[in-house]
């Protein structure tokens, strides 16, 4: 049964790159949540999606910040033009339909902008 | 509102000893309070996780103690051991449909031999 998979797990991107993250959540789950980690900071909420669907965007920066789940194959978490600030881990969770599951995290991404 | 306040940032803690950690919420919405250990370059796993209702769970060496009018949590290691050094995030679920979790900054807990 496998977890939460990410890809990749270290991606380095020049300024104004692209960075593509990708995850697809464990088998059964149809919930996925999008997480940023800064170097000593704690985990910060970015985006809650289901298939096809944003629920919840409050935690994405207004701009260069997108994501999606469609219908088929994974989440995919983009970041335009990056600046060296975008460097974080990234971090997908994904949790079942039913209310008051746990969320489980995959192993992250670690974005480098160089 | 939604914030999730904890504290220590650090903890060091002899082997065999208690190992506490503490967290604070204000928003009386939240409905689940789990705890997430977290290992260098590894992804938050979930360690244990307690409701409202409850104000005490214990699983192994690890209790979480709840004080609901305080608005108070924390976490207890027994006999803290080195495979233990981590961070630990306490989190907290905001009662909507879906399980939004909020995190605390974390505690980076080392234990010595």
């Amino acid at each position: 049964n496998a977890g939460v998979m990410q890809n990749p797990r270290h991606l380095v991107r020049r300024r104004g790159q692209e960075a593509r993250l990708r995850c697809s959540p464990m088998k059964g789950h149809s919930h996925v949540y999008w997480y940023r980690q800064l170097p000593e900071e704690g985990l910060k909420f970015m985006v809650y999606l289901q298939k096809e669907n944003i629920i919840d965007e409050s935690g994405m920066p207004k701009e260069r910040f997108s994501a999606e789940f469609p219908k088929e194959g994974p989440s995919i978490l983009r970041i335009q033009q990056v600046v060296r600030g975008d460097s974080a881990a990234y971090f997908c969770a994904s949790s079942p339909e039913l209310r008051g599951n746990t969320i489980y995290f995959g192993e992250g991404s670690w974005l480098t902008v160089v | 509102q939604q914030q999730v306040k904890q504290s220590p940032q650090s903890l060091i803690v002899q082997k065999g000893g208690i190992s506490i950690i503490n967290c604070a919420y204000e928003n009386t919405a939240f409905d689940y309070f789990p705890w997430y250990q977290q290992f260098p370059g590894k992804g938050p796993a979930l360690l244990i996780a307690i409701r409202p209702d409850v104000s005490e769970k214990k699983e192994g060496r690890f209790t979480i103690s709840f004080n609901k009018s305080a608005k108070q949590f924390s976490l207890h290691i027994m006999d803290s051991q080195p495979g233990d050094s981590a961070t630990y995030f306490c989190a907290a679920s905001i009662k909507t449909s879906y399980d939004k979790v909020i995190f605390g900054p974390g505690t980076s807990l080392s234990v010595i031999p």
